[in-house]
């Protein structure tokens, strides 16, 4: 099965802590695409980064990081000293071949609110 | 470089009524994807436009759901009656290629509310 799995619905923090968003996802396939993308309270979604599956470093752009760990099937985010404009939902996707076809497959987002 | 746009950003109707849903990709792409997301649950794949055609048109969940892509531009998604349980938000995206490289470009998305 092609499944991403964002356990954590909700996250509360206060400014300037560190938080960490989990994703773990399930495939059969040897090459495929993770994504982050980032619902603000606009309603759009923005992509955040794309990881493929042969690429295993890890990445940081400014205060946020991913790491990807094809171990344990994880493609972790991390946002280092949160602020309030952090506040959205994330999402975690994974492309791949379903049935033939490519798709997008979202986990359930994370609602991540950061209190001043 | 114009995003993806889609109108209406918030529709209220009543069950057993139409609505009907539009996106334009950006310019040139000739992949147009349709995703919905209901409260609270995971974003999931509605179909897939190459041009004109419907690629994959899997994730449909019934015949009350009709979308179209004429001339491979601009897509409509109509919703003929609609149910309570069909609110949340519908997103649009578009790509160049299709390749799983490629990045997909979102819109907005609109907010259905059946009532």
């Amino acid at each position: 099965a092609q499944k991403v799995t964002q356990a954590q619905t909700e996250i509360s923090v206060v400014e300037k802590e560190d938080v960490t968003l989990d994703c773990v996802y399930e495939t059969r396939d040897t090459t495929y695409y993770l994504f982050w993308y980032k619902q603000p309270p606009s309603g759009e979604l923005v992509f955040l980064i794309r990881r493929n599956s042969f690429d295993e470093q890890n990445e940081i752009s400014g205060r946020y990081s991913w790491n990807f760990q094809k171990s344990t099937s994880s493609f972790n985010f991390t946002i280092t000293a949160s602020q309030v404009v952090d506040s959205a939902v994330y999402f975690c996707a994974l492309r791949a071949i379903i049935q033939g076809a490519q798709k997008l497959v979202f986990g359930q987002g994370t609602r991540l609110t950061i209190n001043p | 470089e114009a995003g993806v746009t889609q109108f209406p950003s918030h529709s209220v109707i009543e069950k057993g009524q139409t609505v009907t849903l539009r996106c334009d990709p950006i310019s040139g792409h000739d992949n147009l994807y349709w995703y919905r997301r209901v409260m609270g649950k995971e974003i999931k794949f509605l179909l897939h436009f190459v041009k004109e055609s419907k690629q994959d048109e899997s994730g449909m969940p019934n015949n009350r759901f009709l979308a179209e892509r004429t001339g491979g531009t601009y897509s409509t998604l109509k919703v003929q009656p609609a149910e309570l349980e069909d609110s949340g938000v519908y997103f649009c995206a578009s790509s160049h290629n299709r390749g799983l490289r490629d990045g997909y470009t979102f819109g907005s998305g609109t907010r259905l509310t059946v009532v």
